[in-house]
């Protein structure tokens, strides 16, 4: 069975530019969520979807970033405009509907805006 | 004060040695407690969950006190591959998970 997906695996843009990440969860994990580690800080968390509803976004650091999860399948992260704060990990993690426990990760997206 | 604080480390120990890592929280409402284990530049990987009873996968052991919000975890035996980043993670009310900054630990030969 694949894992949690993400592309793409680097991205190196500069401040201003707009970036669009995305993950494609396990097959049928109606959960998904994203997650960032800023350098020298722990994991935090962004978002979660339930299929394609939010039912949390109370991580998302402002408004220059936006999720969506159309049809409940994959999920784009976009930052724009991204600035050099935004530089970090970004993870995504998939889970069983009703499983809330383990929380399959991707391998993550490293972002670095110049 | 962050929510879940880990010993930053890192734990430099000989291969055969017995090593505990301690991580404390401070939501008494968190639900659920997990270690995860961090390979280098890798994602994080489930280790094990964490119950008040304490419970026990081969030669990792978990442990929970809901009392003084303490969660430990004990490697008997360390092995070369178990060198890597050691994260305790909480999971709040609403199911996200909140993680510490984590335990590094070098098995040397």
């Amino acid at each position: 069975e694949a894992g949690v997906t993400q592309f793409p695996s680097h991205s190196v843009i500069e401040k201003g530019q707009t970036v669009t990440l995305r993950c494609d969860p396990i097959s049928g994990h109606d959960n998904l969520y994203w997650y960032r580690r800023v350098m020298g800080k722990e994991i935090k968390f962004l978002l979660h979807f339930v299929k394609e509803s939010k039912q949390d976004e109370s991580g998302m650091p402002n408004n220059r970033f936006l999720a969506e999860r159309t049809g409940g399948t994959y999920s784009t992260l976009k930052v724009q405009p991204a600035e050099l704060e935004d530089s970090g990990v970004y993870f995504c993690a998939s889970s069983q509907e009703g499983s809330y426990n383990e929380q399959f990760f991707g391998p993550g997206t490293r972002l670095t805006v110049l | 004060r962050k929510e879940v604080e880990q010993d930053p480390g890192p734990f430099n120990v000989p291969e055969g040695a017995t090593v505990a890592f301690n991580c404390t929280y401070s939501n008494s409402a968190s639900q659920s407690f997990f270690w995860y284990r961090q390979d280098c530049r890798k994602e994080p990987k489930l280790l094990m969950s964490v119950y008040s009873s304490g419970n026990e996968d081969g030669r990792f052991t978990a442990q929970l006190n809901r009392a003084s919000q303490y969660i430990s975890l004990l490697i008997r035996d360390s092995k070369l591959s178990d060198s890597a980043t050691y994260l305790c993670v909480a999971m709040d009310s609403s199911y996200k998970l909140i993680f510490g900054s984590g335990t590094r630990l070098l098995v040397r030969p």
